[in-house]
This record gives C-alpha cells, structure tokens and sequence, in this order.
C-alpha cells in the first residue's frame, strides 16, 4: 500500500484560480517536503516541515503557500495560479532520525494554468 | 541546478551493456541519494549514500565526499532499467539547512533491445 499519497493526481485552472494540492503519508515521517519538477531543472524544493504547524520555506517559494495540518497531511496552496506554475509537483516524506533518511515520494500532481 | 551537475544529459545503452552515470558536487555534500523516475513519472529511491559505495543488484554506487562527486554504475542493463535517473545531495553548504535535498537535472538512460 503506497505510503505517500496525493491528490489531485492531475489538475488544470486558470491564470488567477485557486488550488490545493494535497498529500498524505502513512510512514510516521516528521519531515514532509513539497517539490516542482520542470525539465532541465530536476526537482526543486518549494517547502518542507518538521511536523505539525511547522512550515519551512524551501528553494523556489514565491507564488506558493502550505499548511502542514498534521503529521500525515501536508497541502500546498496556489492562491493567484499562474502559467509559470504549471508543472508537476510531488510531496516527499522522510524520517531523519531513523537509520537512514531517504525521502520517499508520492506518484506526483500534474498542474496546468491555463 | 548547477551545485549538483550529472552527466551525461542523457544516453542510450543496448540491452546487456554496463554504463556509468555521474554526480558533481560544486560543494561539499554529506549524503547522497539516488532516485529512479520511471517513464510513468514515478519516484523510487536506489540508493541512500555516506561516503563509500552500495551495491544492490546490478547497480553499484559510490560516494566520494572528497572529491565531489558520485557514481551510479549500471551493469548488464535491461529494457527496465530506462527512465530518468537523480541524484540528490545534503549538505549544510549546499543547501543552508538541514536535511534539504539539492538535486541535479538526471540523467535521462533509454535501453534498448
């Protein structure tokens, strides 16, 4: 059973909508992460949480708001979509202090602004 | 980004055929992971490195923290092995804070029969 889930898995809006995306993870991971990957640029980080009411601001933030509600939840806000946020996002989970901390992902969100 | 270079861009291997992959690191990393982004978009992680090397399967991987860089060795490849490979570095230098990962742009590996 897929331990990092997310929805939508696809999604279009248009230049100015509002979007949630959302993901779950079942791992007991206190770090969640939220990435855009765009080709050339591989995956950038946009934020990330060391728990519950936690938001830390990653690498390309701007445009972007997230809200990590609990431990299992954490969503990503696209309150102005606009075309330079089209791309495919993917939510990571991680647990750094167990053996190793290797993020898992979930299977991705493919967002189109319109 | 450019703190984390791979190379090449992207390569095309015969079915059965061994191949490198490579990482640069501008500065310096601490743990290295290597991802698998099948053609359907999916993630999977490979391997999970402090400095030295791994080996599951038919992929080897080795992690030299002093010379910046990172090797993903591919032996007798099969057809579904091809997707996009990442790697990823951690390092306080590289990213700021702790535990964020900087990737490069992959790897993009087609095998073919």
């Amino acid at each position: 059973e897929a331990a990092v889930t997310q929805s939508p898995r696809n999604k279009v809006t248009v230049t100015g909508g509002n979007v949630t995306l959302s993901c779950r993870q079942t791992n007991s991971h206190n770090y969640m992460y939220w990435y855009r990957q765009d080709t050339g640029h591989g995956l950038r980080l946009i934020h990330y949480s060391y728990g519950a009411g936690n938001l830390q601001i990653g690498d390309v933030p701007d445009g972007y708001k997230a809200t990590r509600t609990t431990q299992e939840d954490f969503f990503l806000l696209l309150e102005l979509a606009s075309p330079s946020q089209t791309s495919l996002y993917f939510c990571a989970s991680s647990d750094p202090w167990g053996p190793q901390d290797t993020q898992y992902f979930g299977p991705g969100t493919r967002l189109l602004v319109l | 980004g450019d703190k984390v270079k791979q190379s090449p861009s992207a390569l095309s291997l015969q079915e059965g055929t061994n191949s490198a992959l490579r990482c640069n690191f501008s500065i310096a990393a601490t743990t290295v992971q290597w991802f698998l982004q099948n053609p359907r978009g999916s993630l999977m992680n490979l391997f999970y490195l402090v400095p030295g090397t791994k080996e599951n399967g038919r992929l080897k991987s080795a992690f030299d923290s002093k010379e910046s860089y990172s090797t993903l060795h591919i032996r007798d490849a099969q057809l579904e092995d091809s997707g996009t490979y990442f790697c990823a570095a951690e390092g306080a230098m590289l990213s700021g804070s702790f535990n964020k990962l900087t990737f490069g742009a992959g790897t993009r590996l087609a095998v073919c029969p």
